[in-house]
C-alpha cells in the first residue's frame, strides 16, 4: 500500500481567484501520478496523467507538475469558477494498481 | 459519459447475505479495477483484473471475490454481508495494464446493508 497525501482537505476560493493544492507520495517505486476531478454525484473524472520528474500538464486552466525526487505534485488553477467546485483525487500507481488520496475539496464562491 | 457501466445503481440488502455487483468496461479496455468508497475515506483499491486474469489485490477481504469474464466485463461478489461493508463501489476500466493510462470509472453501486 502507498502512502499519498493531500492537503489541504478542503479549500473554498473566490470566482476569480488562482489556487493550487499539494499531493505527496514517497519517492521510491515511482511509477506514475494521476490526477481526477470528482464532482459530487458524478465518477471521478481523470485529468493528468504524469510519469517523468519535471512533467507538466495543462488542460485549459488546470495544470499540474511533478516532482519525483521530493516526492510531490501540484495542482493549479488558474482563475477559479463555479464549475471548478469538485474534490480533486490525486492517485500514485504501483506495479501493478492505483491507490488514491483523500482528495482536497475545492469550492468556488461565486 | 465514460462508457463504464455499473449495475445495479442502488442495493439494500441485510447482513449475512450475498450480492454481484456487475461492471462491463468501455469498449476496448482489457484491465478492470474495482473500489471501495466508504463514509469519510477514500478510494480504496481492492482487486484489478486484465484481459480475464487476476493482476493485483489490495485491501479485499476473504468475504469479497471477483473475476472478469471473457467478454471482459466484471462481477464483484460480497459475501456474509456485515454493516461495515456498506459503501460505495466503483469499477474503473483502462485500455492497458500499465498504471500510466488513466482509470475511466463508472457510476458507483451504492451499498446499503441493514
Amino acid at each position: 500500500i502507498l502512502n499519498v497525501e493531500q492537503s489541504p482537505q478542503s479549500l473554498h476560493v473566490q470566482e476569480g481567484d488562482s489556487t493550487n493544492f499539494t499531493c505527496s507520495f514517497p519517492s521510491s517505486n515511482f511509477y506514475a501520478l494521476h490526477w481526477y476531478r470528482w464532482e459530487t454525484a458524478k465518477s471521478p473524472e481523470a485529468l493528468f496523467v504524469m510519469t517523468l520528474n519535471g512533467d507538466e500538464k495543462k488542460k485549459g486552466r488546470i495544470s499540474a507538475t511533478l516532482n519525483t525526487k521530493e516526492g510531490y505534485s501540484y495542482l493549479y488553477i488558474k482563475g477559479s469558477q463555479p464549475e471548478d467546485s469538485a474534490t480533486y483525487l490525486c492517485a500514485l500507481s504501483g506495479a501493478n494498481n492505483l491507490f488514491f488520496g483523500t482528495g482536497t475539496r475545492l469550492t468556488v464562491i461565486p | 459519459d465514460s462508457g463504464v457501466t455499473q449495475t445495479p445503481k442502488h442495493l439494500i440488502t441485510a447482513t449475512g447475505q450475498r450480492v454481484t455487483l456487475r461492471c462491463s468496461p468501455r469498449s476496448g479496455d482489457l484491465s478492470v479495477y474495482w473500489y471501495q468508497q466508504s463514509l469519510d475515506q477514500g478510494l480504496q483499491f481492492l482487486i484489478q483484473y486484465y484481459n480475464g486474469e487476476e493482476r493485483a489485490k489490495g485491501n479485499i477481504l476473504e468475504r469479497f471475490s471477483a473475476q472478469q469474464f471473457p467478454d471482459l466485463h466484471s462481477e464483484l461478489n460480497l459475501s456474509s454481508l456485515e454493516l461495515g461493508d456498506s459503501a460505495l463501489y466503483f469499477c474503473a476500466s483502462s485500455g492497458t495494464d500499465r498504471v500510466s493510462s488513466p482509470l475511466h470509472f463508472g457510476n458507483g453501486t451504492r451499498l446499503t446493508v441493514t
